[in-house]
C-alpha cells in the first residue's frame, strides 16, 4: 500500500466549476497535511496546509481533513484555466526516532480547467 | 529573500558516468531535503539533513548515491555510477524546521538525463 495515494487524473472541469481533489494516507501518526501545486516543468509550491479535522479556507481554496478516515481533500472554487496544474498531496509523517518528521508526497492529480 | 539555488539546471550523461548536483538553501533554514522526481510521479525523498546531520536516508540508493551537507549550509548530491533509471529531476528543498508546520521551499531542480 502506498503511503499517500491520489487519483492521477486528468481531472477535467469547465471554467467556473468546483474542482475536487482527493488524497488518502496510510500512517495514522501523520500530523499535518499539505497541498502543493506544480506547473509543468516547474517546482512544487505550497498552496495550503491543514492539521486539524474539518475545513480550512483560503480564498478559492478549501482543504478538508478527516483523520478517522485518513482522508484529505482540496476544493478549488471558481476554477480558472490558470489552475491547470498537477496537485500534490503531501503528508507530514513522524520518523521512528529523533523527533523529526518527513514529508511524503503522493503521485499527484493532474487538473485541466477548460474555458 | 533569495530562494533555494540549485545547479546545474540540466545535465546529460551516459550510463556509468558520474554527476554531482549542488544546492544552497535559504539562509537560516536548518533542514535540507533532496527529492527525486521521475516524470509522472510525485517527489520521492532521498535524504533529509537537519543542520549537517542526516535524519533520514532510508530511500537513498547508497551503493551509487551519496550526499553531504558541510557546515550545515550547502549540500551536494552525487551519483556514481549513473543508471538509466536515475533520469529524473532532482529537487532540493529547505525549511526552517521539520515541525508540524514545516513548509518546504523548493529550488528549480536539476534535470538529469542518463543515456
Amino acid at each position: 500500500q502506498k503511503e499517500v495515494e491520489q487519483n492521477s487524473g486528468p481531472l477535467s472541469v469547465p471554467e467556473g466549476a468546483i474542482a475536487s481533489l482527493n488524497c488518502t494516507y496510510s500512517d495514522r501518526g501523520s500530523q499535518s497535511f499539505f497541498w502543493y501545486r506544480q506547473y509543468s516543468g516547474k517546482s512544487p509550491e505550497l498552496i495550503m496546509f491543514i492539521y486539524s479535522n474539518g475545513d480550512k479556507e483560503d480564498g478559492r481554496f478549501t482543504a478538508q481533513l478527516n483523520k478517522a478516515s485518513q482522508y484529505v481533500s482540496l476544493l478549488i472554487r471558481d476554477s480558472q484555466p490558470s489552475d491547470s496544474a498537477t496537485y500534490l498531496c503531501a503528508v507530514n509523517t513522524p520518523m521512528f526516532s529523533g523527533g523529526y518528521n518527513k514529508l511524503i508526497f503522493g503521485a499527484g492529480t493532474r487538473l485541466a480547467v477548460h474555458p | 529573500e533569495a530562494g533555494v539555488a540549485q545547479s546545474p539546471r540540466y545535465k546529460i550523461i551516459e550510463k556509468r558516468q558520474s554527476v554531482a548536483f549542488w544546492c544552497n538553501p535559504i539562509s537560516g533554514h536548518a533542514t535540507l531535503y533532496w527529492y527525486q522526481q521521475i516524470l509522472g510521479q510525485g517527489p520521492k525523498l532521498l535524504i533529509q539533513f537537519q543542520n549537517n546531520g542526516v535524519v533520514d536516508d532510508s530511500q537513498l540508493p547508497k551503493d551509487r548515491f551519496s550526499a553531504e551537507r558541510l557546515k550545515g549550509v550547502d549540500s551536494t548530491l552525487k551519483i556514481q555510477p549513473a543508471k538509466l533509471e536515475d533520469s529524473a529531476v532532482y529537487l532540493c528543498a529547505s525549511s526552517v524546521r521539520t515541525g508540524v508546520t514545516g513548509e518546504l521551499f523548493f529550488g528549480e531542480g536539476s534535470r538529469l538525463t542518463v543515456l
